[in-house]
């Protein structure tokens, strides 16, 4: 089972709304971080926000942790076009002393203009 | 700097023979991931290196499935005996340290016939 789980699996919105986009985990992390990809090629990272912060903010980008509820969310605010993507986010969950970098199934965000 | 890069970009291949797929690191990242997409699907993590450690191979779908990274540099991951479920973006990343923000390549994009 995932790890880290978007939601909502897809999101569309007009542009200059604000876009929020939820994740949830399953075991104790380090920190997490959100990712932005497009057209299904490389991943760009966003931010990422450590276990002992509880909100981040980045431009427009506004991410915040709740590590009681194993929850992250991501606020776009004043959505633009160009934000149209998916949207991950990765935790990095530990097994057995391994590292296992994990990403959800991601947010797909429509902008329209 | 340069960031990660990946060769081939695209990769057609018949059914059961062998693909070697490339990834070039960020000089100085200590960790390399791959990961597999599948169309419209979040990311799977198939293996991990950091530093001269032996690498996290828990994630590698199957025993067709190897990769080295040699010199802590470049990696290779090889797919032998290549079936149609493997049509998949492949994507690596490297990081300064483990758990550290991740930089992607833009995928090698296999299609398996």
């Amino acid at each position: 089972s995932q790890q880290g789980e978007e939601d909502p699996q897809a999101l569309s919105i007009q542009e200059g709304e604000n876009a929020t986009m939820n994740c949830s985990y399953k075991t104790s992390i380090n920190n997490l971080q959100w990712y932005r990809q497009n057209s299904g090629r490389g991943l760009v990272h966003l931010i990422l926000i450590r276990s002992n912060e509880r909100e981040k903010h980045s431009g427009r980008l506004r991410v915040t942790l709740d590590t009681s509820k194993k929850s992250s969310s991501l606020l776009i605010t004043a959505s633009r076009a160009a934000d149209t993507a998916s949207y991950f986010c990765a935790t990095d969950a530990r097994s057995g002393g391994s590292y296992i970098p994990t990403f959800g199934r991601g947010t797909s965000l429509i902008v329209h203009p | 700097g340069a960031g990660v890069s990946q060769s081939p970009s695209n990769k057609v291949t018949e059914k059961g023979k062998d693909v070697e797929l490339r990834c070039d690191p960020i000089s100085g990242h200590t960790a390399l991931y791959w990961y597999r997409q599948s169309l419209g699907q979040g990311l799977e993590f198939l293996i991990y290196f950091q530093g001269n450690s032996a690498p996290d191979k828990s994630g590698l779908p199957s025993d067709r499935f190897s990769a080295e990274r040699t010199g802590g540099s470049v990696s290779t991951l090889t797919i032998q005996r290549t079936q149609q479920e493997d049509s998949a973006v492949y994507l690596c990343a490297s990081s300064l340290a483990t758990g550290d923000e991740q930089y992607f390549g833009p995928g090698t994009r296999l299609t398996v016939t």
